[in-house]
């Protein structure tokens, strides 16, 4: 498949053990942030979004967190599965709301 | 299906050569993106269209230029591809980048190189 990144930080957790995967943004005028899901050979996909106004939004097997005190996002994805293997993305979006601002990627490496 | 599509998939260009990467989406969506993915420098918007006939710069427009005459489309334009453009390009759309609702559907890929 596509190479994604070849020096992405990369996360090693065994299968069925929590993951927790950090991003720091850079615009405190950020009000919408989402995190994505790449896997090898696909485009991003869509995992879950929270508004500036929450701290903490929950979905199928993940939460997302949100601290604006420090500009930091994290994602936890819940008894972690082999098919959860992928390059994760957070992005932010700014620029009047008009853009998508995307973090480097972190690697998610799932342990059978 | 809902889907966005990209074509070519992959193609190997010369410096100079001018080219088209198309990309259609079925589902209405007013906004449309492109990006560019980069080893250790992330997805990068290019262009993005709120609408028909908008279009405005992203991050990384030099060396593009985009088009949206019909809303399911929006092509990229590459007038003289140079080497440092070899990269992987997204397409992406939404109904609204801003809703926090809407999900942004991405394509496959396209995978050039210019040499």
């Amino acid at each position: 498949g596509e190479s994604v990144g070849l020096h992405l930080p990369t996360l090693s957790v065994q299968e069925g053990d929590n993951s927790i995967i950090n991003c720091a943004y850079s615009n405190s005028a950020s009000d919408y942030f989402i995190w994505y899901k790449q896997e090898s050979g696909k485009g991003p996909q869509f995992i879950i979004d929270i508004r500036s106004n929450m701290d903490k939004r929950q979905g199928q097997r993940v939460t997302v967190l949100l601290n604006k005190t420090v500009k930091h996002l994290s994602l936890q994805i819940a008894a972690t599965q082999p098919g959860d293997s992928a390059v994760y993305f957070c992005a932010e979006n700014n620029n009047a709301g008009n853009m998508l601002t995307f973090g480097g990627g972190t690697r998610l490496m799932v342990k059978p | 299906e809902a889907q966005v599509t990209q074509n070519p998939r992959y193609l190997i260009t010369v410096t100079g050569k001018k080219l088209t990467v198309t990309c259609s989406q079925n589902m209405n969506h007013e906004y449309m993106s492109w990006y560019r993915q980069d080893p250790g420098l992330g997805l990068r918007q290019i262009y993005y269209s709120m609408n028909v006939e908008v279009t405005d710069k992203g991050d990384v427009p030099e060396g593009y230029k985009v088009s949206r005459k019909e809303k399911r489309n929006f092509p990229l334009i590459l007038e003289s591809p140079s080497p440092n453009q070899t990269s992987l390009y997204f397409c992406a759309s939404s109904s609204s980048i801003k809703t926090g609702t809407d999900t942004q559907y991405f394509g496959p890929g396209t995978r050039l190189t210019v040499l």
